[in-house]
């Protein structure tokens, strides 16, 4: 149990265009996701976090305008990166609370996002 | 603000040979820790957690962390490593319960040698 599914796992594209990244709880309802972005051998850093039916919470430092953040129903929390430049390219991993044991979040295996 | 220190960015062991994977906190409140496991094309699996009680924390595939407030360490171990223990290894806190998002380490890149 406790499967979290991102996707694609992979996304290559073009300057100027946006990218949507998905994220789903597949085995149970996930109260809380979180987005994370992994520059090369770097950490992880906390980009939002999203609850269902509200409008996510941000950390300082990004771009809300540039990373939306949907998070329609308990299972599905989506991340959409606007007008992406090469900038933006990096390694996004979701993760999501909710399932057993209790406050744990599990992760999805990530997205590659190329802009080229 | 929480921090997470890895000192180690790479570790090399050989096979049979025990590991220490060290962590380092900064947290105000009582932390809550956590040690995750990258592999490439998967996404991190927990390897184990503290939140309260035992300070030696059992956790899956065999390893092991024990929590030490006076240092604010919270050290993985494992006593004899697998090929497959191979991957990238996070230590993690948390704060609001374990139902906040996550500071992480830099990360300990663990290579085993045959």
């Amino acid at each position: 149990g406790a499967v979290v599914s991102q996707h694609p796992s992979r996304v290559i594209c073009k300057s100027g265009t946006s990218v949507k990244i998905e994220c789903r709880s597949l085995d149970f309802q996930a109260t809380t996701m979180f987005w994370y972005r992994q520059f090369p051998k770097q950490s992880l850093m906390l980009m939002a976090t999203s609850n269902e039916g509200s409008k996510a919470t941000y950390e300082q430092g990004v771009e809300k305008d540039k990373f939306l953040i949907n998070h329609a129903s308990l299972t599905l929390s989506t991340l959409t990166v606007t007008s992406a430049h090469p900038e933006d390219s990096s390694f996004y991993i979701c993760s999501a609370l909710g399932g057993a044991p209790k406050n744990i979040q599990y992760f999805g295996a990530g997205t590659r996002l190329s802009v080229l | 603000a929480q921090s997470v220190t890895q000192p180690d960015i790479h570790i090399t062991v050989s096979e049979g040979a025990s590991l220490e994977l060290r962590c380092n906190y900064s947290y105000g409140a009582t932390p809550y820790l956590f040690w995750y496991v990258q592999s490439p094309g998967q996404g991190l699996q927990l390897l184990l957690k503290y939140f309260s009680g035992d300070t030696l924390v059992q956790g899956i595939k065999g390893f092991e962390a024990e929590f030490k407030r006076s240092q604010s360490s919270f050290n993985l171990r494992k006593p004899s490593v697998h090929w497959s223990d191979a991957a990238e290894y996070f230590c993690a806190v948390g704060s609001g319960g374990g139902a906040d998002g996550l500071t992480f380490g830099k990360g300990t890149h663990l290579i085993i040698q045959p």
